[in-house]
């Protein structure tokens, strides 16, 4: 069964450096997502991403964050400068184009720690 | 905006018994509805959806889910729980305004005693 896949599992960083989080997406789907969970709160919605560019964003979504799809295959989530409060596991996931209800795939995570 | 609730952080069955795990929601117009499952150190599973129709909803690996309009609940069910079932459970909304963001419950660990 095709699953979504993110690296690396666990990443620390110093605050104020740059991180960029991988995933690939199921190869046919064409909307993506990420997702956070801060420990111990809730999966929180942070932007989805459809034919190259946002169609989402919450208000967490700052400008320290982007998205990219850089090749057919991956798409990344960059935070340019890291804080603390950043710390969290971050969820990749996909949709296909069937249906506005389908349901999302999500990857297992990369654990993000910000020292 | 929409919400989520699942009022109990932990549920615990004896394996062979029935289990039932709470959700109420909060959303504009119709709800889409689903439950995610999530395993130690993998990601979050989908198990089944509500979206229009019978109001019980059948899943993976024997879950189900009745949508209850008037409480505004989608209560996960199965009638015979097994240890391997003990996970953390997530529900989730989205309206039907076009938006495809999740709004998701603060999870409810299920812990089944053998």
């Amino acid at each position: 069964e095709p699953e979504v896949t993110q690296t690396p599992s666990h990443q620390v960083t110093q605050m104020g450096q740059e991180v960029i989080l991988r995933c690939v997406p199921i190869s046919n789907h064409l909307y993506f997502y990420w997702y956070r969970q801060i420990l111990g709160q809730k999966v929180e919605f942070l932007v989805s991403f459809y034919n190259n560019e946002i169609s989402e964003k919450s208000e967490i979504f700052d400008d320290q964050f982007s998205v990219e799809r850089p090749d057919g295959s991956n798409f990344t989530l960059k935070i340019r400068s890291t804080k603390l409060e950043d710390s969290a596991m971050y969820f990749c996931a996909s949709s296909d184009r069937t249906g506005r209800y389908n349901e999302q795939f999500f990857g297992p995570g990369t654990r993000l720690t910000v020292l | 905006a929409q919400s989520v609730a699942q009022p109990e952080d932990q549920v615990n069955v004896a394996e062979g018994n029935p289990l039932t795990v709470k959700c109420t929601y909060s959303v504009s117009g119709n709800p889409y509805l689903f439950w995610y499952v999530q395993y130690p150190n993998r990601g979050l599973q989908f198990l089944l959806k509500y979206i229009t129709g019978d109001n019980l909803v059948k899943g993976s690996y024997g879950f189900e889910a009745e949508f209850n309009k008037s409480q505004t609940s989608f209560h996960l069910k199965k009638p015979s729980a097994l240890v391997s079932d003990s996970a953390l459970y997530f529900c989730a909304v989205r309206d039907t305004t076009g938006r495809r963001a999740l709004t998701f419950g603060s999870g409810t660990r299920l812990q089944v005693q053998p």
